[in-house]
C-alpha cells in the first residue's frame, strides 16, 4: 500500500455519462496530482493542487474538471468523455509541490473504459 | 519540462540474469528517479539520484547518471519473475521548479 487510494478500480461509462473519480491520501502530503497514462504514450500530468489550490492545468478539456476540497481529497469530474479518454487515470502525492527531489507516491489507478 | 526517453522499449530475459534498462533527457536536471510499474498498477518510486552523484544503490537496483551524456541507466541484478514490470525514469529539469516529466517506460519480462 502507497498510502494513495482511488476509486473507483475500474469505470465503464457512456459519453453521455457524468462520473467521478476519486482519490484519497493518508501521507499527510500536501500536493496531489491527477495523471492519463495511455497505451504506448507518456504520462501525461493532467493537474496539481498545491495545499488545495490547482497550480497546474496542463491544456486538459473542459470535459475533465478537478476538485480539491482538502489536502488529502482528489476528485476529477467526468462528462461528456469520448472514447480516446478511454486510459488509466493515476492520482499521486507528495511532501510539496515544486521541492527538488520530491518523489511521487500514486495510486493503483481508475482503469476508464468510454463507449 | 521534459521526457526522459527510455531504451529499450522492451526487454525479455531469464531469472537470474541482469537487466539494464537506459534513460536519455535532453536538458539538464536536478535529479532522476525511477520508477516501476506493475501492470495495470500505479507507479512506484524505486531510487532518487542528484545531478551530483553518479552512482546509487538499493538492494539489487544500481544506477548510474552521466550529466555530460545526459543519460542513466537502471541495472536489476539477479532478476527475479516477480520483477516483471514496466520501469520509468523521471526528470525533475533545472529551470526553476516543475513537476516530473515520464518517458514511456521499458517493460521487463524476466521469464522463469
Amino acid at each position: 500500500e502507497t498510502g494513495v487510494t482511488q476509486t473507483p478500480r475500474h469505470l465503464v461509462m457512456g459519453m453521455t455519462n457524468k462520473k467521478s473519480l476519486k482519490c484519497e491520501q493518508h501521507l499527510g502530503h500536501n500536493a496531489m496530482y491527477w495523471y492519463k497514462q495511455s497505451a504506448k504514450k507518456p504520462l501525461e500530468l493532467m493537474f496539481v493542487y498545491s495545499l488545495e489550490e490547482r497550480v497546474e492545468n496542463n491544456s486538459v478539456p473542459s470535459r475533465f474538471s478537478p476538485e480539491c476540497p482538502n489536502s488529502s481529497h482528489l476528485f476529477l469530474h467526468l462528462h461528456t468523455l469520448q472514447p480516446e479518454d478511454s486510459a488509466l487515470y493515476l492520482c499521486a502525492s507528495s511532501q510539496a509541490y515544486q521541492g527538488r527531489g520530491e518523489k511521487l507516491f500514486f495510486g493503483s489507478g481508475t482503469q476508464l473504459s468510454v463507449l | 519540462s521534459q521526457q526522459g526517453e527510455e531504451d529499450p522499449q522492451a526487454l525479455s530475459i531469464q531469472e537470474g540474469e541482469n537487466a539494464t534498462m537506459n534513460c536519455s533527457y535532453k536538458t539538464s536536471i536536478n535529479n532522476l528517479q525511477w520508477y516501476r510499474q506493475n501492470s495495470g498498477r500505479g507507479l512506484v518510486h524505486l531510487i532518487l539520484i542528484r545531478s551530483n552523484e553518479r552512482e546509487k544503490h538499493s538492494g539489487r537496483l544500481r544506477v548510474t547518471l552521466d550529466t555530460s551524456k545526459k543519460s542513466s541507466s537502471l541495472l536489476i541484478t539477479a532478476s527475479r519473475a516477480a520483477d516483471t514490470a514496466s520501469y520509468f525514469c523521471a526528470t525533475d529539469d533545472n529551470e526553476g521548479y516543475s513537476t516530473l516529466t515520464f518517458g514511456k517506460g521499458t517493460m521487463l519480462l524476466v521469464s522463469p
